[in-house]
């Protein structure tokens, strides 16, 4: 199975920072690695697939790049509602695995 | 607008079988650009994949629950269906079901998009 390394695991930012978070495969995935946001008690939802395509209707100020084995999610000016869990995911072979996720908090 | 539904007990006793249902509405399960899919999260935890079906009755598990996981479709209710038997409290969890949508026919290029809203089942006496 392809390992996921997420970091950092949790975040404290305020309104308006630059955010960037960082996802390792244990192996190269080329260019197969999605990034989802979830809110409390809600299911997830993509933002970026393909390491750095944007999600129709998903905000401009999410971006995502890499390829191979390091990937970020960058999030240039954050808003109120981006405080959520993020989670990087590779869909370059199945089994299918996640990272274990970044949260995002108020600082 | 594609829409999924979970649905089934959301209590399970151990060793019993967990059996979810996941109604597709706006939308057909019969579709060959899609592969249907359940995800799992326990309480306060990550993401887990647990399995895919494709319209044809094909299917992909994740090898650690490969034993005692079962995925199907039926094209003329438009769901899916999952089965996991032998149940612990490490199978409590809220479980999505979501469609894998396939960018092209490889469909090395895929994402979970949309997904339920999920169901929480609780394993326990």
């Amino acid at each position: 199975d392809i390992q996921m390394t997420q970091s950092p695991s949790s975040l404290s930012a305020s309104v308006g920072d630059r955010v960037t978070i960082t996802c390792r495969a244990s192996q190269s995935l080329s260019r197969y690695l999605n990034w989802y946001q979830q809110k409390p008690g809600k299911a997830p939802q993509v933002l970026i697939y393909g390491a750095s395509s944007l999600q129709s209707g998903a905000p401009s100020r999410f971006s995502g790049s890499g390829y191979g084995t390091d990937f970020t999610l960058t999030i240039s000016s954050l808003q109120r509602e981006d405080f959520a869990t993020y989670y990087c995911q590779q869909s370059y072979s199945t089994p299918y695995t996640f990272g274990q996720g970044t949260k995002l908090e108020i600082k | 607008q594609v829409q999924l539904q979970e649905s089934g007990p959301g209590l399970v006793k151990p060793s019993e079988t967990l059996s979810l249902t996941c109604t597709v509405s706006g939308g057909s399960v019969s579709s060959d650009s899609y592969y249907w899919s359940w995800i799992r999260q326990p309480p306060g935890k990550g993401l887990e994949w647990i399995g895919y079906v494709y319209y044809s009755g094909s299917t992909n598990y994740i090898p650690s629950l490969k034993s005692r996981v079962t995925i199907s479709v039926d094209t003329s209710k438009n769901q899916f269906s999952l089965k996991l038997s032998s149940v612990t409290a490490a199978d409590t969890a809220v479980y999505y079901c979501a469609r894998l949508f396939c960018s092209d026919r490889s469909c090395y290029s895929n994402w979970f998009d949309p997904w339920g809203q999920g169901t929480l089942v609780t394993v326990s006496s």
